[in-house]
């Protein structure tokens, strides 16, 4: 079963315009959630990393917020570049330490048309 | 500067085939990973590893057997190829506490 899911799965918005990515899971424990990218053909790169009960993070135009009572993590990114076309994946580590299981999304590709 | 470098990039071989995966980082990390990802999937964990010659299984281990020959390499073997073993590969490598894994940029491999 899918522990983690993404919404939507493909996005398509013009250079300049926000976007938010969704993430529901139902993994438990849930220590920590993690946004990674992954361009096209290469490996994923971590954005963000989310701890608390209810968190919040930013980091450029990208910034994320975490409800560990929902279960529900956002990735929102501002004025969108061609760059930011990639895949954006949301994983839930279940430990704070390489111990745990990191438990991943299927992603949701992202395009930046001109 | 910290690496995860996977070889070869590409690969193509028969079902029935002998395939080497190689990983090596260079984090002094103690932890590796191997990992496939499928279409509609997330990455799923094939094996994993605290250290040198220690190996745990991961969610998806059949077909698959990995060596960890040092701290820096990390080896995945599928002896017998099937194309269900077409995938994207990744290897990536962690140290004990909350950081971020490390991944490399991938192996394609295609059974036909």
């Amino acid at each position: 079963k899918t522990q983690v899911e993404q919404s939507p799965q493909s996005l398509v918005v013009r250079q300049g315009e926000n976007c938010v990515l969704q993430c529901n899971y139902s993994v438990t424990p849930d220590n920590h959630l993690r946004w990674f990218k992954q361009d096209t053909g290469k490996g994923l790169v971590s954005l963000t990393v989310l701890v608390d009960q209810k968190d919040k993070t930013s980091n450029g135009r990208y910034s994320a917020t975490l409800d560990k009572d929902a279960k529900h993590s956002t990735l929102h990114i501002t004025a969108t570049l061609l760059d930011d076309t990639a895949t954006y994946i949301c994983v839930v580590g279940d430990r704070g330490s390489a111990l745990g299981r990191l438990h991943f999304g299927a992603g949701t590709q992202l395009i930046v048309i001109p | 500067e910290a690496a995860v470098t996977q070889s070869p990039r590409n690969k193509v071989t028969v079902t029935g085939g002998n395939v080497t995966l190689s990983c090596r980082q260079t984090n002094s990390h103690n932890y590796m990973y191997w990992y496939r990802q499928d279409t509609g999937h997330g990455l799923r964990l094939i094996h994993y590893s605290y250290g040198a010659g220690n190996l745990q299984i991961g969610d998806v281990p059949d077909g698959y057997k990995a060596t960890r020959t040092t701290q820096e390499d990390f080896f995945l073997l599928l002896e017998l190829a099937s194309p269900s073993q077409t995938s994207l590969y990744f290897c990536a490598s962690k140290d004990y506490n909350n950081q971020a894994p490390l991944f490399g940029e991938g192996t394609r491999l295609s059974v036909l």
